[in-house]
């Protein structure tokens, strides 16, 4: 089993400022990494797929990147919507795997 | 609109069954590989099984493995988990959700369905 480690789990930040998430697969996964975002109450939503590709939809402040076992998620500004849980999971083989999640909070 | 419709969550005590199913509408149910994926309250995301589009290829986490069995019935566009041998970390949100065109990413997912195991 492919294990997914993110960092940090906590964020503490202020709308405008531009974050950086960590996600480190524990064997390469090439770009078959995936981002999620969730809000409390809701299931989570398709960011990033393919470790840097947008899903339909999603605005260009959030940009992906990495490959083989280190990704990120960069938030370029960060608007009061994107306060949430973040999960990074690899795709390249079963069983499928996330990560432990990050937490963006206002600070 | 795509839509995934959970059901069959709720209450049961450890060590009886409970049978969740997935209700698909909006795309072609057959085309797609489909996967359950929990989050115990106030968790992260956990893969439970998933399963390719003609059911040929199925899988398991260890954790449920041997007591969970994932099944579909495409003329009616529903997925099933049936899962016995309940435990009270079995204690989830439940949900369902298809992978894309390509049988690779989760690009879609229900809302989810609570399955409580407590005596």
């Amino acid at each position: 089993e492919i294990v997914m480690t993110q960092s940090p789990a906590i964020l503490s930040v202020s709308p405008g400022e531009r974050i950086t998430l960590s996600c480190r697969a524990s064997q390469s996964v090439s770009s078959n990494l995936a981002w999620y975002q969730q809000k409390p109450g809701l299931a989570p939503r398709l960011l990033i797929h393919g470790a840097s590709t947008r899903a339909t939809g999603i605005p260009a402040r959030f940009s992906g990147g990495g490959s083989g076992t280190e990704f990120t998620l960069t938030i370029s500004s960060l608007q009061s919507e994107d306060f949430a849980v973040y999960y990074c999971q690899q795709y390249d083989r079963w069983p499928l795997t996330f990560g432990g999640g990050t937490k963006a909070e206002i600070k | 609109e795509v839509q995934l419709v959970e059901s069959g969550g709720g209450l049961v005590q450890p060590g009886r069954s409970l049978r969740l199913s997935c209700a698909a509408s909006g795309f072609i149910f057959d085309d797609y590989v489909i996967h359950w994926v929990r989050q115990a309250p106030g968790k992260g995301l956990e893969w439970v099984s998933g399963i390719s589009w003609n059911g040929g290829t199925v899988g398991y986490a260890d954790s449920v493995k041997g007591r969970f069995t994932i099944s579909r019935d495409n003329a009616k566009n529903s997925l099933h988990l049936q899962m016995n041998s309940l435990r009270p970390e079995d204690t989830a949100l439940y949900y369902c959700a298809k992978v894309n065109d390509y049988g690779d990413y989760i690009d879609f997912w229900g809302q989810g369905t609570l399955v409580t195991v407590s005596s």
